[in-house]
C-alpha cells in the first residue's frame, strides 16, 4: 500500500512564483488535510476536505488554495509565494471524524519548501 | 478553539531510562492521537486513544477524558526513540480539525 503520497519532496521557489503540492491517497479516505510545520513548532492546519467537492479553511489558509475533485487527490496551490511560506508541508488523510478504534490519521512524508 | 498543551517541551534521557510525556487539552475530545516524528521528519502514528489505556511494546498511553489529559509512557528508552512526540486532538461537538500540541522533543543518549 502506498498510503499518502506527496510530491515534490523538496522545492525552492522564488518570491512571487506559484506552485502546486500534489497529494494522493489510496485508502479511500473521506477526509484529507494539509498542514504546515514551521521549525520547532507543531502542525498547523491550512485546509481540509471532508469529501470530494468539499473544502474548508483551517487555522492558516491565507496564501493557499485547494481543490478536491476526486476522493484520492487533494492538491495545495501556492499563488505568489512569500518567504513566510517557507515550511514543511504535510498532507494527511483519515476515514472520518467519527470515533472508532483504528480511525487514525495517516501522514505523507512531507514536502520541504523554501521561498527565496 | 480547543487548546493543546504538551509537557515537558524538551527531555533528555540516558538509554534505558523511563519517561512520561503529558498532553493537556482544554475541551472534550472525540479523538486523541499520539505521534512520533523521527529525526527524518516522518510522522508515525503511535496510539489512537480518546479514552482508556493502550500498550504497544515499550510504549503505553492513558487518556483520562473527564480530566482532559493524556499520558505517554516510554519504558527502557532506546536511542531510536529520539524525536518529537506530538499529541493531537479532535474537539467534540462537530469539529473536523485535528489540533496539534507543540510537541515534546526527546533525546535519548547512548
Amino acid at each position: 500500500n502506498a498510503g499518502v503520497t506527496q510530491t515534490p519532496k523538496f522545492r525552492i521557489l522564488k518570491i512571487g512564483q506559484s506552485m502546486t503540492l500534489q497529494c494522493t491517497q489510496d485508502m479511500n479516505h473521506n477526509y484529507m488535510y494539509w498542514y504546515r510545520q514551521d521549525p520547532g513548532m507543531g502542525l498547523k492546519l491550512i485546509y481540509y476536505s471532508v469529501g470530494a467537492g468539499i473544502t474548508d479553511k483551517g487555522e492558516v489558509p491565507n496564501g493557499y488554495n485547494v481543490s478536491r475533485s476526486t476522493t484520492e487527490d487533494f492538491p495545495l496551490r501556492l499563488e505568489l509565494a512569500a518567504p513566510s511560506q517557507t515550511s514543511v508541508y504535510f498532507c494527511a488523510s483519515s476515514y472520518s471524524r467519527q470515533p472508532h478504534s483504528g480511525n487514525t490519521i495517516y501522514f505523507g512524508e512531507g514536502s520541504w519548501l523554501t521561498v527565496v | 478553539g480547543i487548546q493543546v498543551e504538551q509537557s515537558p517541551p524538551d527531555l533528555i534521557l540516558q538509554e534505558g531510562a523511563n519517561s512520561t510525556l503529558r498532553c493537556n487539552f482544554s475541551d472534550s475530545v472525540n479523538n486523541l492521537q499520539w505521534f512520533h516524528q523521527n529525526p527524518w521528519g516522518q510522522l508515525i502514528n503511535l496510539f489512537y486513544i480518546p479514552s482508556g489505556t493502550k500498550q504497544n511494546g515499550r510504549l503505553s498511553a492513558t487518556t483520562v477524558a473527564t480530566e482532559r489529559y493524556s499520558l505517554l509512557y516510554i519504558s527502557s528508552s532506546q536511542t531510536t526513540d529520539s524525536g518529537v512526540y506530538f499529541c493531537a486532538v479532535l474537539a467534540a461537538g462537530g469539529s473536523e480539525k485535528l489540533v496539534f500540541g507543540k510537541g515534546t522533543k526527546l533525546t535519548v543518549n547512548p
